[in-house]
């Protein structure tokens, strides 16, 4: 059974530090993607990891794949307080199937 | 373009009701997916379709719940008869190809079952 785990689940940072989010996945898969949602709002896809190594970058955050660790990373850079959100990972295994989200992060950014 | 498009966005029935969530995808994708947010189970994925065909429907809970997508600008997620249990946030998003694809997510509906 594929088993997805975040940590940390809650995040406290102050404007302009940098810190990463972890994402853990039980079993093989090179599928992986990432999720913004604000509170009481719907998600954002943010990136899709298709590979060993993969780095996607979008303004202050950077996602990473690791596929051989079953691991990645969420790297936040300057954390400004519109980054406030809940962060999600994904992770879909080799079979196209059993799609599965970890449990989020509650990122807040304090001024 | 107007987004993706659900309805209603509030519905509130007793249990033992049947229930349909409705879904509009942007025009021009062709999968769609139903995904469930709950505060236990947290986002789960129910199904998803290409092409109006269901790929993966490995997440539907049970048999009360069935999905249709008639054709590429329309999906229904029905719950027959509805539980307590499935009182949750339902998601409908859509991509043009298959899930590797960016997904566009609908604004949810929320379902509660008294």
């Amino acid at each position: 059974e594929l088993k997805v785990e975040q940590n940390p689940l809650f995040l406290s940072m102050q404007e302009g530090k940098n810190y990463t989010i972890y994402c853990n996945y039980s079993t093989t898969s090179d599928r992986l993607y990432w999720y913004r949602q604000d509170p009481g709002k719907s998600l954002e896809s943010l990136f899709v990891l298709l590979s060993n190594g993969a780095v996607k970058q979008e303004g202050r955050l950077m996602a990473s794949l690791d596929t051989k660790a079953r691991l990645s990373t969420l790297h936040i850079t300057a954390a400004v307080h519109d980054l406030s959100a809940t962060y999600f990972c994904a992770v879909e295994n080799n079979y196209g199937q059993n799609f599965v989200f970890g449990p989020g992060t509650r990122l807040s950014v304090l001024p | 373009d107007a987004g993706v498009i659900q309805s209603p966005r509030h519905e509130v029935t007793e249990m033992g009701q049947e229930v349909t969530l409705r879904c509009k995808p942007i025009s021009g994708h062709n999968s769609l997916f139903w995904y469930r947010q709950t505060m236990m189970r947290g986002l789960e994925l129910l199904i998803y379709f290409n092409n109006n065909v269901p790929i993966d429907d490995s997440g539907m809970p049970e048999d009360r719940f069935s999905a249709k997508m008639p054709n590429a600008s329309f999906s229904t997620l029905k719950i027959q008869p509805s539980e307590p249990r499935d009182s949750a946030v339902y998601f409908c998003a859509s991509s043009w190809g298959l899930p590797t694809d960016t997904q566009y997510f609908g604004p949810g509906t929320r379902l509660t079952v008294l």
